[in-house]
């Protein structure tokens, strides 16, 4: 069965260190993956997607790599701050055979930045 | 642009009544989705809407839940007969028609939270 696994719930970090979050995932062929910010009682806020062909993406603090061989993200926070202690979740996208394509997401792994 | 809104925000039941809820997408958002996040999880599929046709439509969305969205416009998602696996927080997110490289982004409502007590 597709299982999509967040390295850990919870990953403590100081602030101004690169955070990095892992997402593995297996029995899954997805067109594109996604990642997620999340507050608590909050909706997720959209951050980055990488397609499967890509291998990096950047925006501004953030970065996204992507490895159809190891079925593998990595999500790095460089230079992080308090303000971006949040859950982040992973989503993986598989065309789901009725025009779209269906997200399946990760449980999420809670970050803490310690100033 | 006001973003997705639901309501309620909260909602208190006892086991067995019914209950609806409300999501009103970004206005020029063809597409819509309705997921349900328990504590510690991610959020998981129930349906998908493009338009006002609902295209699709987990196995986790028993003969009990029925959602609509006439129009093409808002949806509203019901729950007949809740049960305390039920509780649970029921998201909403729409999306545009992608274009391009553009459009595979989903914006998410601030979800309802329903405890079926």
């Amino acid at each position: 069965s597709q299982k999509i696994e967040q390295n850990s719930e919870a990953l403590n970090i100081q602030e101004g260190k690169t955070a990095t979050l892992t997402c593995n995932y297996t029995n899954y062929s997805p067109a594109y993956l996604q990642w997620y910010r999340q507050d608590p009682g909050r909706g997720p806020v959209f951050l980055l997607l990488i397609r499967e062909n890509e291998k990096e993406k950047r925006k501004e603090r953030l970065k996204v790599t992507f490895d159809t061989t190891l079925k593998q993200s990595l999500f790095h926070i460089t230079a992080s701050q308090p303000a971006d202690s949040a859950t982040y979740l992973c989503a993986l996208a598989g065309y789901s055979g009725a025009g779209s394509y269906q997200l399946t997401f990760g449980k999420g792994t809670k970050l803490s930045v310690i100033p | 642009d006001t973003g997705v809104s639901q309501n309620p925000r909260h909602k208190i039941t006892k086991r067995g009544q019914n209950v609806t809820f409300r999501c009103d997408p970004i206005s020029e958002h063809n597409r819509l989705y309705w997921y349900r996040q328990t504590l510690g999880q991610g959020p998981e599929f129930l349906t998908y809407f493009q338009n006002e046709a609902q295209l699709e439509k987990s196995r986790l969305l028993s003969d009990r839940f029925s959602a609509e969205r006439p129009k093409g416009s808002f949806s509203t998602l019901e729950i007949q007969r809740t049960e305390q696996g039920d509780s649970a927080m029921y998201l909403c997110a729409s999306s545009p028609l992608p274009s391009g490289q553009e459009g595979y982004e989903q914006y998410f409502g601030p979800g309802t939270r329903l405890t079926v007590t």
